[in-house]
């Protein structure tokens, strides 16, 4: 199967500073990418959803200034936690759809804790 | 707006069984896929099985099987001879092809399954 790549894995960074996560499409164009948190026991809850070239479309209650996405190419999008607090501790996984394709891939995920 | 349900918070089976994992829906779409994901403590999500909501057949990939009955709109999944590392939260999942929501998922809030010796 198609394979996703995040990075970092892990990263713990202080309150206040900022930290940006990759997600990579290695074998395939990735039209449209998603970023997702997850909290300990919790399902996925979407934050956004990226498509190449053009702004990230954010779900309700997701802040656009705190969290940015850039899709800069079909195998690279980006979050970046702005100004990042302990509440923003938590499991962030990124997802890749070609063209044409039901499929979803996951990343392996970025575990962030804010101290 | 769109719902997956799963009602089984967590699930114990014993080596070798089969184990149903529950799955229900609730969309006005005609059009959707299923999806089944496998997230070990790892942390990954790995795609099991997909089902499209005109897929005559049930979806049957080795182990994993597909039990779709959509005028009940459930899709569960069924997992036979389970093994012990089969052990890990199971999500069932809904996409749409349509308009601003293509492509993304809709995640019910997982079965954690529990494969003993």
């Amino acid at each position: 199967g198609a394979v996703v790549s995040q990075h970092p894995s892990r990263v713990i960074c202080k309150s206040g500073t900022s930290v940006k996560i990759e997600c990579r499409s290695l074998d395939f164009q990735a039209t449209t990418m998603f970023w997702y948190r997850q909290f300990p026991k919790q399902s996925l809850m979407l934050m956004a959803t990226s498509n190449e070239g053009s702004k990230a479309t954010y779900e309700q209650g997701v802040e656009k200034d705190k969290f940015l996405i850039n899709h800069a190419s079909l195998t690279l999008s980006t979050l970046t936690v702005t100004s990042a607090h302990p509440e923003d501790s938590s499991f962030y996984i990124c997802s890749a759809r070609g063209q044409g394709g039901n499929e979803q891939y996951f990343g392996p995920g970025t575990r962030l804790t804010v101290t | 707006a769109q719902k997956i349900t799963q009602t089984q918070p967590g699930m114990f089976v014993q080596e070798k069984e089969a184990v149903t994992l529950d799955c229900t829906y609730d969309t006005s779409d005609q059009s959707y896929g299923l999806f089944w994901y496998k997230q070990p403590s790892s942390g990954e999500m790995i795609f099991l099985i997909y089902q499209g909501s005109y897929d005559e057949q049930n979806a049957t990939e080795g182990r994993y099987s597909l039990n779709f009955q959509k005028a009940r709109k459930s899709a569960n999944l069924v997992i036979s001879a389970s093994q012990l590392g089969d052990s890990a939260m199971y999500f069932c999942a809904m996409s749409f092809d349509r308009g601003s929501t293509l492509g993304r998922l809709y995640f019910g809030r997982g079965t954690q399954l529990t494969v003993w010796p």
